[in-house]
């Protein structure tokens, strides 16, 4: 079975430019979430998903970044604007509906902000 | 709301001593705790869960024990190896019908042969 594919796994962007970052689940997984890394604070989440419908929204995070499932099996994370301090890893994991199961990551997508 | 801690890295070791990394947590709910794996350029990967108080779980000669009373789930190794280098993350999920972890800050271990 496929993983959960992220795209792209580079990003460069200047200081004040929309990136579109892309995420496909496993297929047959219910619930998709995408977080934030960083060295200083860890993993973040920015967004989580069940079945296409916003669960819940990083609080931190509502103002530049909004996350959307444009079907069940393909979710984008848009930042507009960007700033230098978007520089990180984002994530996305996808996982059965369960509060139980494990969840499965990408391999992330690095960003840098100029 | 919901909170791990654990132990501040980066911890260095050399091959064949013990490892220990300390973790705590907060939560007003009945969780299900975990610990993961993430080696350079690769998402995290389930180590293993617990999903029951006083239980252990263990893989890959990992093991940790779910402790209620303390909120804690410290993760050990007997003998590390180079190939355990990574970033171990502690999380909880709280349980009920919602999926989401929180996670701990991850810490880096490097293994020296």
């Amino acid at each position: 079975d496929a993983g959960v594919t992220q795209t792209p796994r580079h990003e460069v962007a200047e200081k004040g430019q929309t990136i579109i970052l892309k995420c496909e689940p496993v297929s047959g997984h219910n619930d998709l979430f995408w977080y934030r890394q960083t060295k200083i604070q860890g993993l973040e989440l920015l967004s989580y998903f069940r079945s296409k419908s916003l669960m819940e929204d990083g609080g931190a995070f509502k103002d530049r970044f909004k996350a959307e499932m444009l079907n069940s099996s393909f979710s984008t994370l848009k930042i507009q604007p960007t700033e230098p301090k978007d520089s990180a890893v984002y994530l996305c994991a996808s996982s059965k509906q369960s509060s139980n199961e494990r969840l499965f990551f990408g391999h992330g997508t690095k960003l840098s902000v100029l | 709301g919901d909170s791990v801690t654990q132990t501040e890295g980066p911890v260095t070791l050399s091959e064949g001593t013990s490892l220990t990394v300390n973790c705590s947590y907060e939560t007003k709910q009945y969780p299900t705790l975990f610990w993961y794996v993430q080696y350079p350029g690769e998402g995290p990967q389930l180590l293993f869960k617990v999903p029951k108080a006083n239980e252990k779980g263990s893989n890959r000669g990992f093991e940790a024990t779910y402790n209620k009373e303390a909120t804690s789930f410290h993760l050990q190794k007997a003998s590390v190896q180079e190939s355990d280098s990574a970033v171990y993350y502690c999380a909880l999920n709280s349980g009920g019908s919602n999926a989401k972890l929180t996670f701990g800050k991850g810490t880096k271990l490097s293994v020296k042969s």
